[in-house]
């Protein structure tokens, strides 16, 4: 089974507006943390975002959060006030502790910012 | 935040060459550093982990004779591709833990083998 599930390979949205970007994952651990991460034509890969399984409160980072729902196992990422440079890949990334070190990534969803 | 530098950010090669890919973290030093490899438009695909002083840890269906990864400090990983051919061209990215939960991740590697 999938670890980590993006079902939207393509989102287009108009600068300024908010984008929410779906991530739903699979896990019997109960301590997990989940990331978001972008990655731009360039190719590196930029941490946006991390919630912890254990984190009460949706965690947030500047124009992003992070709609953790726990019981629906999904982690979507909101995109606010989406600006041009925003146009890239999103990751959405799990990592368990029971499995050490391993992080598992979703297929991705390219985000398109429209002028 | 923590940086993480990989050196060639690109590489051509002949088919049956091998080439060295290195993977640094700058600031910190990383007990556990990760290779992964991106297909175009796919998403990341975990290598190895390798762990400072100790052997890496190949993922199913991982050449690990083909793909040699050191580990020698806690500062440099390098991963080398040993009798390189056209389908092992790829995107290499590394990224290096510290301790906690993140990863910090490389600019990557783009190898193409002709």
């Amino acid at each position: 089974a999938q670890k980590i599930t993006q079902t939207q390979p393509g989102m287009f949205v108009q600068e300024k507006e908010a984008v929410t970007l779906d991530c739903t994952y699979d896990t019997s651990d109960p301590s997990y943390g989940l990331f978001w991460y972008k990655q731009p034509s360039s190719g590196e890969m930029i941490f946006l975002i991390y919630q912890g399984s254990y984190d009460q409160q949706n965690a947030t980072e500047g124009r992003y959060s992070l709609n953790f729902q726990k019981a629906r196992k999904s982690a979507n990422l909101v995109i606010s006030a989406s600006q041009l440079g925003d146009s890239a890949m999103y990751f959405c990334a799990m990592r368990e502790r029971g499995t050490g070190n391993q992080f598992y990534f979703g297929t991705g969803t390219s985000l398109t910012v429209i002028p | 935040g923590a940086v993480v530098s990989q050196h060639p950010s690109r590489v051509i090669c002949k088919s049956g060459t091998s080439v060295k890919i290195e993977c640094r973290s700058l600031d910190f030093q990383a007990t556990t550093m990760f290779w992964y490899r991106q297909f175009p438009k796919k998403s990341l695909m975990l290598m190895a982990t390798s762990n400072e002083g100790s052997k890496a840890t190949y993922e199913q269906g991982v050449e690990k004779d083909k793909f040699l990864i050191n580990h020698a400090s806690l500062t440099l990983s390098t991963l080398t591709v040993t009798s390189a051919h056209p389908e092992d061209s790829s995107f290499y990215i590394c990224s290096a833990k510290q301790g906690g939960d993140e990863q910090y991740f490389g600019p990557g590697t783009r190898l193409t083998v002709t």
